[in-house]
């Protein structure tokens, strides 16, 4: 089973809205929360990421939100504009290296 | 700069092939991974390796092989290529700090994989 959830698998927002996707997880373990960003043809690329001595970490019009006791996080988009409309995944790492990926969300900012 | 460089872009195989998918990175990255990706499943992680040398198993190992023999290169072995292997396929490569890879990691652009 995969042991990062995320919802929704597909949003649809209009230009100017906020898009928020929402990940959780069960492994208590997990120390390193990154939100990736995929364009049609390209690979994954680093949005912003967290860990989990913060509640919360801005860049731009990303935000993420976590919350430790109930093992989940949230990327906030500000102000979505077209151009933010790609899969976003959810992820979390433990030391050991292994990364795990929610199922991603693909994301579509009318204009 | 190159980053990470994955060939073939595109294949397809038949059943029973074997091939070898290539992934070079020029960012001087101890650590190097394989996913998976597949619709509605995410990223999956196959092999991973935390320098020349070593490699382990990810979540997804089985039908696969790797090996590191240097820094730079980490290819991907399908012995015996079955349908249920058509994917796409990412290496990504990321530096260890303080022994640990949970920082970014960058992603080559993807192979498309289709056993037929």
């Amino acid at each position: 089973q995969q042991q990062v959830k995320q919802s929704p698998q597909s949003l649809i927002v209009q230009k100017g809205g906020i898009s928020i996707i929402n990940c959780a997880y069960e492994n208590t373990a997990f120390d390193y929360f990154p939100w990736y960003q995929q364009f049609p043809g390209k690979g994954p690329a680093l949005l912003i990421a967290i860990r989990p001595d913060v509640s919360e970490k801005k860049e731009g019009r990303f935000t993420i939100s976590f919350n430790k006791s109930a093992k989940q996080f949230s990327l906030h988009i500000m102000d979505s504009q077209p151009g933010d409309s790609a899969t976003y995944f959810c992820a979390a790492s433990i030391p050991n290296n292994d990364m795990r990926f929610g199922a991603g969300t693909r994301l579509t900012v009318k204009p | 700069n190159a980053g990470v460089t994955q060939t073939p872009k595109f294949q397809v195989l038949k059943t029973g092939q074997s091939m070898t998918l290539q992934c070079a990175q020029d960012m001087n990255h101890e650590y190097m991974s394989w996913y998976r990706q597949d619709p509605g499943m995410g990223l999956r992680l196959i092999h991973y390796s935390v320098g020349a040398g070593i490699t382990d198993q990810g979540e997804v190992p089985n039908g696969y092989n790797v090996s590191r023999s240097t820094t730079e290169d980490f290819p991907l072995r399908l012995l015996s290529a079955a349908p249920s292997q058509t994917s796409v396929y990412f290496c990504a490569s990321s530096p260890l700090i303080s022994g640990w890879a949970n920082t970014e990691a960058f992603f080559g652009q993807g192979t498309r994989l289709t056993v037929v």
